[in-house]
């Protein structure tokens, strides 16, 4: 069972572009977690989906960042029109329930933004 | 508000010793609390799980321990390797916080050979 992939692992995107992330959860686990780490702080909680619906994103910002968990394919991170700001890891997690199931963690996706 | 709150930030012992790291959080309504590891440019490992139900658990060399009344958790590390060398992280779910993860800020560890 591959655990939690996300791809691609390191991504540099210019100012005004369009970044995409992508995480794969782990076989059977319908929810899936998205946060950020900016360099030398803690993981901030952005997003939390199940398959076609958005649960909880109270750590989104109100523009340019969006996500996506659709019935067939992986989930989706974007963010438009980057800024230098948005340079960070993204980290994806996944667990087969809510309540009391364990999150599994991808090993991030790493975006500078140039 | 919730809040996850880790001490010391930083700690740096010798190669052999036991340790431990220090994890609190307001507010004791959790469905349960995770240890992670980060190595520098890495992804995250869990380390152990603990439900709220439960008081400790173990793997190999480290233990976790929960008091939820007091809004505690400790990860204890015996006999320290350099390998042990990492950040290590704690993380709260809540039962009013839609199954998401509070991560604290993470204890630096570095062990000296």
């Amino acid at each position: 069972n591959a655990g939690v992939m996300q791809n691609p692992r390191h991504l540099v995107r210019r100012r005004g572009q369009e970044a995409r992330l992508r995480c794969s959860p782990m076989k059977g686990h319908s929810h899936v977690y998205w946060y950020r780490q900016l360099p030398e702080e803690g993981l901030k909680f952005m997003v939390y989906l199940q398959k076609e619906n958005i649960i909880d994103e109270s750590g989104m910002p109100k523009e340019r960042f969006s996500a996506e968990f659709p019935k067939e394919g992986p989930s989706i991170l974007r963010i438009q029109q980057v800024v230098r700001g948005d340079s960070a890891a993204y980290f994806c997690a996944s667990s087969p329930t809510g309540e009391n199931t364990e999150a599994f963690f991808g090993q991030g996706t790493r975006l500078t933004v140039v | 508000k919730q809040e996850v709150t880790q001490i010391p930030a930083a700690l740096s012992v010798p190669e052999g010793e036991n340790l431990v790291l220090n994890c609190s959080f307001t507010d004791s309504a959790i469905y349960n609390l995770q240890w992670f590891r980060q190595d520098p440019g890495k992804g995250l490992t869990s380390l152990l799980l603990i439900q709220s139900s439960q008081r400790e658990q173990t793997s190999g060399r480290l233990n976790a321990s929960l008091d939820k009344s007091s809004g505690r958790s400790t990860l204890y590390i015996a006999a320290s390797q350099p390998g042990d060398s990492a950040t290590y992280l704690c993380a709260v779910k809540w039962m009013d916080s839609s199954y998401k993860l509070i991560f604290g800020s993470g204890t630096r560890l570095l062990v000296r050979p």
